[in-house]
């Protein structure tokens, strides 16, 4: 298995309040991705970094920040969470990102996060 | 855009049936396609994959062919056990350009196989 660890794996917090979700790997790939699954739409990316301090959107973005100082770590902020970003996240890593097409993502356990 | 559509489920089955789980999708260029596999409480596994047309992925009895002609990447396996039961999830990912290996996901299948 892929070294990927989550924390926490379980949250519940109330409306208006920050969360930081951690993704931590041990297997030094330089591509990381913040998804989030919800049922009927699948998984879905929130954020994604090809390098340390190099972030951008995915499709649905709004309302989560992320940051990468360490090419281990890939940290998702809820500045301000709300009900809707109840779900599932999913941190994922791949090495080659889209230069290798045979390059595979791994999952790490995910965090459920529940916002009252 | 990229998109990736799967079969409604959810599925149940008999232990020892055959199982197909349809999965088309609309993409540019020559995407790369997966077959991810959700167990009860756990995150995704990769499941088989195929990187260009006309390639069969495989594994633990799971086989996946990639046809462009029809853009489907269908699973299918010959004998279904209990431990087989989960959410499989097709994926498509593409390459080149500024896509950094992005993966978009069909909603995802229930499977559920009865003794």
């Amino acid at each position: 298995d892929a070294g990927i660890t989550q924390s926490p794996r379980h949250k519940v917090t109330e409306t208006g309040t920050p969360v930081t979700l951690r993704c931590h790997q041990t297997e030094n790939h330089r591509y990381m991705y913040w998804y989030r699954q919800d049922p009927g739409h699948g998984l879905r990316l929130i954020h994604y970094s090809y390098g340390v301090k190099d972030t951008d959107k995915g499709e649905v973005s709004d309302g989560y920040s992320v940051s990468r100082s360490k090419t281990e770590d890939f940290l998702l902020t809820l500045e301000s969470a709300t009900s809707s970003q109840t779900s599932v996240y999913f941190c994922a890593i791949s090495e080659s990102g889209s230069g290798d097409p045979t390059d595979t993502q791994y999952f790490g356990p995910g965090t459920r996060l529940t916002v009252l | 855009g990229d998109s990736v559509t799967q079969m409604e489920g959810p599925v149940t089955l008999s232990e020892e049936a055959f199982l197909t789980i349809n999965c088309t999708y609309t993409a540019t260029g020559y995407p790369s396609l997966f077959w991810y596999v959700q167990y009860p409480g756990e995150g995704l596994q990769l499941l088989l994959k195929a990187t260009k047309a006309d390639d069969k992925g495989s594994n633990k009895g799971f086989e996946a062919t990639y046809r462009k002609e029809t853009t489907s990447f269908h699973l299918e396996k010959g004998s279904v056990q209990v431990s087989d039961s989960a959410v499989y999830f097709c994926a498509l990912k593409s390459t080149g350009g500024t896509s950094y290996g992005k993966l978009t996901f069909g909603q995802g299948t229930i499977l559920t196989v009865h003794p």
